[in-house]
Formats: structure tokens, C-alpha cells, sequence
């Protein structure tokens, strides 16, 4: 089946600095991956839709210089977190959509990001 | 705001009963997914019903859809322990897909 997977599954960073999390669709081409974030004991609330080769598709209050998506390959998207403060800390998720098939989504296993 | 609502929040049964899970949504869908989520880790797909289907059947589970109503459900049947997670609707619409609150479901042994 469509495998995804991210990188790093945890991480601690201290304020001010920037994180990069991967995302990657190990054995299919994804022209579209989404990037969510979800609170602890809450629903994951999308971010931002990153379609290959163009700008990433921000949702009404996400900061886009703030978060900053690259979808450089159609197997790769990246999350950058820049300028991190402890309310960025959180559980992020991507999901790679197989190309043709219906918007099926696959989802990888999480980013626990934690702001000290 | 979230387009899916889910009833219950929470659902606490014994190994070999039913769980029952409902799933409301506001606007037309393309199809219709349930995802588990163990605490701590991504999500796991269940199942997928397309907006022309009524009712899916996979394993252990049986999910519905009512498009008149906007409203799914989920049902495991014979829970094991195993089972408990929160569990998920997402409703599709254009390829962008937004959760539901989610149903946090504790089968005891």
C-alpha cells in the first residue's frame, strides 16, 4: 500500500530557532500533500495544501512566513517552522494524495514538535 | 470551523460489544473517510464510502452515509481492546479533506 513517512517524529527545539520536518511518499508520486496540525486531545486542523512546483495554498489564519512549505520533488514536501515559540508546539501531520486515485489520502505517522 | 461533528466525543464499552460512532457534516461531499488514531500517532485508514454509496462493510467494521441526512456512522462490532483509539471522520471535497471532532472510544477488558 502507499507508504508515507516523516522525519523527524520528535523533536525538541529551543524558541527562536527553526525546525524542518519532511515528508515523503515512499513508493507512489504525490502532486499533493497537505500539512496539518493538531492540539493534544483535539481534531487535526489543516495548514496548508503544497502542490508540486508551484506555492504552497495557506488556510484563512496560517501564517505563510511562518510556516513555511516546499514541494520541491513529487516526493517530497517540506514544513519549516521558523522562529519557533512554545505555542507552535505541537503533533504535525502530512498526508501525500495518490495521483489519479479518486483523492484517496495517505497519512504519515506525525511530527511531535515541542518549543522550550 | 470544523465540518464534521461527531457523537459521541467519548465512548467507553466492554470487550465483545458494538461500538457506534456518528459522523455529521455541513456542506456536499465527494466521498466520506474514518481514520483511527492511537494517542500519540498518525492516523490509520479505515475506510473510504463515496458519495453514491450507503453502506461499506471491511472486516469488523460497517460504515454508512446518508447524504440527505450529511450523516455517517461507524460501527465496530465485537470491540476488542485493541480497538480503542479515537476515531476520525473526514468528509472530501475537492480533494481537501477537514475532520471531524473525533470520537475518543475506551473498550475495557
Amino acid at each position: 500500500g502507499a507508504v508515507v513517512s516523516q522525519h523527524p517524529s520528535r523533536v525538541i527545539c529551543k524558541s527562536g530557532t527553526s525546525v524542518k520536518i519532511e515528508c515523503r511518499s515512499l513508493d507512489f508520486q504525490a502532486t499533493t500533500m497537505f500539512w496539518y496540525r493538531q492540539f493534544p486531545k483535539q481534531s487535526l486542523m489543516l495548514m496548508a495544501t503544497s502542490n508540486e512546483g508551484s506555492k504552497a495554498t495557506y488556510e484563512q489564519g496560517v501564517e505563510k512566513d511562518k510556516f513555511l512549505i516546499n514541494h520541491a520533488s513529487l516526493t517530497l514536501s517540506t514544513l519549516t517552522v521558523t522562529s519557533a515559540h512554545p505555542e507552535d508546539s505541537s503533533f504535525y501531520i502530512c498526508s501525500a494524495q495518490l495521483a489519479g486515485a479518486g483523492y484517496e489520502q495517505y497519512f504519515g505517522p506525525g511530527t511531535r514538535l515541542t518549543v522550550t | 470551523s470544523q465540518q464534521g461533528e461527531e457523537d459521541p466525543q467519548a465512548l467507553s464499552i466492554q470487550e465483545g460489544e458494538n461500538a457506534t460512532m456518528n459522523c455529521s457534516y455541513k456542506t456536499s461531499i465527494n466521498n466520506l473517510q474514518w481514520y483511527r488514531q492511537n494517542s500519540g500517532r498518525g492516523l490509520v485508514h479505515l475506510i473510504l464510502i463515496r458519495s453514491n454509496e450507503r453502506e461499506k462493510h471491511s472486516g469488523r467494521l460497517r460504515v454508512t452515509l446518508d447524504t440527505s441526512k450529511k450523516s455517517s456512522s461507524l460501527l465496530i462490532t465485537a470491540s476488542r481492546a485493541a480497538d480503542t483509539a479515537s476515531y476520525f471522520c473526514a468528509t472530501d471535497d475537492a480533494g481537501k479533506s477537514t475532520f471531524g471532532d473525533g470520537t475518543t472510544l475506551t473498550v475495557k477488558p
